[in-house]
């Protein structure tokens, strides 16, 4: 079975400082994909990254970076010179390359406060 | 327009109503997926679908049945509505026929109220 597991509920920052957010994965599988969603007050899901099980190159875009870690099965987060704008929910999941049906698992999701 | 679109966005009802939520895409995929949101439990899979004549459960399928019409068009049945069913409820596509690496695509949400 496989799971993802975000420990921080909520988070709250004043603008400009950094943040990172955690995301601990669990499967069996040896190919996989891990994905981290923006869902905005607004309620939409905003795609944001999509990393493969044979990718553990760091990936930076902007103020958004993303530490991927198989070793300890993690795949953090972060933002830097965070903005109001942030404010929103960030949900991690991961696809297990042997699930039949490209199954996204979701974290339980980190609200992120970015107070002015 | 969107490329994933939900009907209605808004619903409140009774419990032991019948009530239908509607999926459009217009992104030509294959896969379609329908999922609902509770606090703090991120998404979760009710159905899915590969093409038109393949449907398959999700994880919490109890309490809901679904159609796919055409391929453009998925719609999720709560038979007889009950209160824990009040959730936000996404529709959301793929591509992938192979390896689940393929980004899904989410639509609004649909936020059905059952009293």
């Amino acid at each position: 079975a496989q799971k993802v597991t975000q420990a921080q509920t909520e988070i709250s920052v004043v603008e400009k400082e950094d943040v990172t957010l955690d995301c601990v994965y669990e499967t069996r599988d040896t190919t996989y994909y891990l994905f981290w969603y923006k869902q905005p007050p607004s309620g939409e899901l905003v795609f944001l990254i999509r990393r493969n099980s044979f990718d553990e190159q760091n990936e930076i875009s902007g103020r958004y970076s993303w530490n991927f870690q198989k070793s300890t099965s993690s795949f953090n987060f972060t933002i830097t010179a965070s903005q109001v704008v942030d404010s929103a929910v960030y949900f991690c999941a991961l696809a297990g390359n042997n699930n039949a049906g490209n199954m996204l698992t979701f974290g339980g999701g980190t609200r992120l406060m970015v107070k002015p | 327009d969107a490329d994933v679109t939900q009907t209605p966005r808004n619903r409140i009802t009774k419990t032991g109503k019948r009530i239908m939520l509607e999926c459009s895409q217009t992104k030509g995929h294959d896969r379609m997926y329908w999922y609902r949101q509770d606090p703090g439990l991120g998404l979760q899979l009710i159905y899915y679908s590969f093409d038109v004549k393949d449907i398959n459960k999700g994880e919490i399928s109890d309490g809901y049945s679904v159609s796919r019409q055409a391929q453009a068009k998925f719609s999720l049945s709560l038979e007889s509505a009950i209160p824990n069913q009040t959730a936000l409820y996404f529709c959301a596509t793929s591509a992938s026929k192979g390896p689940a690496g393929d980004e899904q695509f989410f639509g609004p949400g649909t936020r059905l109220t059952v009293l």
